[in-house]
């Protein structure tokens, strides 16, 4: 049972663009929302997270936003750069300490 | 600060040869995990420790064992390889506490043949 489903699976970018992942969850005792990057041959790095008190929350060129009523949350890559290419995982955690992730999506930034 | 280190880093095992691979954290943390990582699936959870002297079973337990050897340690042993299991291993470690993230290991490049 697929618990956090993640869109799409790539995707491709102008540099200076922006960059949106999309993820759903269905099970609403989750509290805590990770981003996870990760580069070919490195584990996964988190990158950014929420709770769901809060509806956003930006750290430097990236942001989630977090809708809890419509149990969805994304991520968003401003002035997207190539160092920027990874697969970046959306995840999702309650209080069973387990984390689950999404299956993926693999960015591409043109340069 | 070494973080999350696993051994091997790459390994080739024949169908029905067993092998341990090998994770250890040095930021004290008290829950440790195995997931396994293949193309279009993502990261799927094998077994977990949420403490010392305990572990439970993830998504995907079959054909695996693990042990929690201490705090620092929590290793996971494959007893009769078989091709299906060929994957990235990662092993994590997290703080007490549901918010917070994972620290990843590098990863064990492991291929069965």
């Amino acid at each position: 049972q697929q618990q956090v489903k993640q869109s799409p699976q790539s995707l491709i970018v102008q540099k200076g663009g922006i960059s949106i992942i999309n993820c759903a969850y269905e099970n609403t005792a989750f509290d805590y929302f990770p981003w996870y990057q990760q580069f070919p041959g490195k584990g996964p790095a988190l990158l950014i997270a929420i709770r769901p008190d809060v509806s956003e929350k930006k750290e430097g060129r990236f942001t989630i936003s977090f809708n809890k009523s419509a149990k969805q949350f994304s991520l968003h890559i401003m002035d997207s750069q190539p160092g920027d290419s990874a697969t970046y995982f959306c995840a999702a955690s309650g209080r069973d300490d387990k984390i689950i992730f999404g299956k993926g999506t693999r960015l591409h930034i043109l340069p | 600060n070494a973080g999350v280190t696993q051994t091997p880093k790459f390994q080739v095992l024949k169908t029905g040869q067993s092998m341990t691979l090998q994770c250890a954290q040095d930021m004290n943390h008290n829950s440790m995990y195995w997931y396994r990582q293949d193309p279009g699936m993502g990261l799927r959870l094998i077994y977990y420790s949420a403490s010392e002297g305990t572990t439970d079973k993830g998504e995907v337990p079959n054909g695996y064992n693990v042990s929690r050897l201490n705090k620092r340690e929590f290793s996971l042993r494959l007893e009769s390889a078989a091709p299906s299991q060929t994957s990235v291993y990662f092993c994590a470690s997290r703080p007490i506490g549901g918010q917070y993230g994972y620290t990843f290991g590098s990863g064990t490049r492991l291929t069965v043949v």
